[in-house]
């Protein structure tokens, strides 16, 4: 079986300042992982992806995300909040014979001026 | 290159009608999946195509049906409208339906069921 467990719900920092969107998984297989963002009225965009190369994987617009086994997470960071970066994200996880995607709940990231 | 689209944009609905929903994947992706979010949730894997043939299914009741035409494009339909199918509804289309393949997803269909 196959979860994501986005840990929070929503998070707000101050623009320039650091973010940090945790995420864990639960998978029966060795998983793929992926971070989506998805701003208002528009489709969701792949950040970052993690398919059993490089635990430590850069995404765009300065995003990325660390894999780590032992403690079943793939946590996304970024070193500095800017504006643009409000919107929603959800950690994904893929694994089996197909890329049947199981999403997390989704956290809401809110940047302050 | 053109992106995952899906049509109509909006929909209202009543109870017990039924609907069809519609999706070209971007080009060259032979694999299309749909996916139900509900206001407020993650979106929720309802089934995928490959090749014109279903090749996975999540918990969705039979009523949830859907074709893969050759060009790649798919459908949803939804038969038997309940006010819970009102949701967004995504398509996602992939280069091959190994489990690494990321999805690229379309805008959405809006779905108001009443």
């Amino acid at each position: 079986a196959q979860s994501v467990t986005q840990l929070d719900s929503h998070v707000s920092v101050s623009e320039g300042t650091p973010v940090l969107l945790r995420c864990n998984y639960s998978s029966s297989y060795s998983p793929s992982l992926f971070w989506y963002v998805q701003h208002p009225n528009k489709g969701l965009q792949l950040l970052l992806k993690y398919t059993s190369a490089a635990t430590l994987v850069k995404g765009i617009n300065g995003f990325e995300a660390e894999f780590k086994k032992s403690e079943t997470s793939f946590h996304l960071t970024k070193p500095s909040a800017h504006m643009s970066d409000a919107a929603e994200y959800f950690c994904v996880v893929s694994g089996g014979n197909f890329n049947k995607f199981y999403f997390g709940s989704g956290t809401k990231l809110n940047v302050k001026p | 290159e053109t992106g995952v689209t899906q049509s109509p944009t909006h929909l209202i609905k009543t109870r017990g009608q039924q609907v069809t929903l519609r999706c070209s994947s971007q080009s060259g992706h032979n694999t299309v999946s749909w996916y139900q979010q509900a206001l407020g949730q993650g979106p929720q894997f309802i089934f995928q195509y490959y090749r014109e043939e279903e090749n996975g299914r999540g918990n969705f009741p039979p009523r949830f049906s859907g074709l893969q035409f050759p060009n790649y494009s798919s459908e949803l339909n939804v038969n038997a409208l309940e006010l819970d199918d009102s949701a967004l509804y995504l398509c996602a289309s992939s280069l091959g339906f190994e489990a690494y393949n990321e999805q690229f997803f379309g805008p959405g269909t809006r779905l108001t069921v009443l």
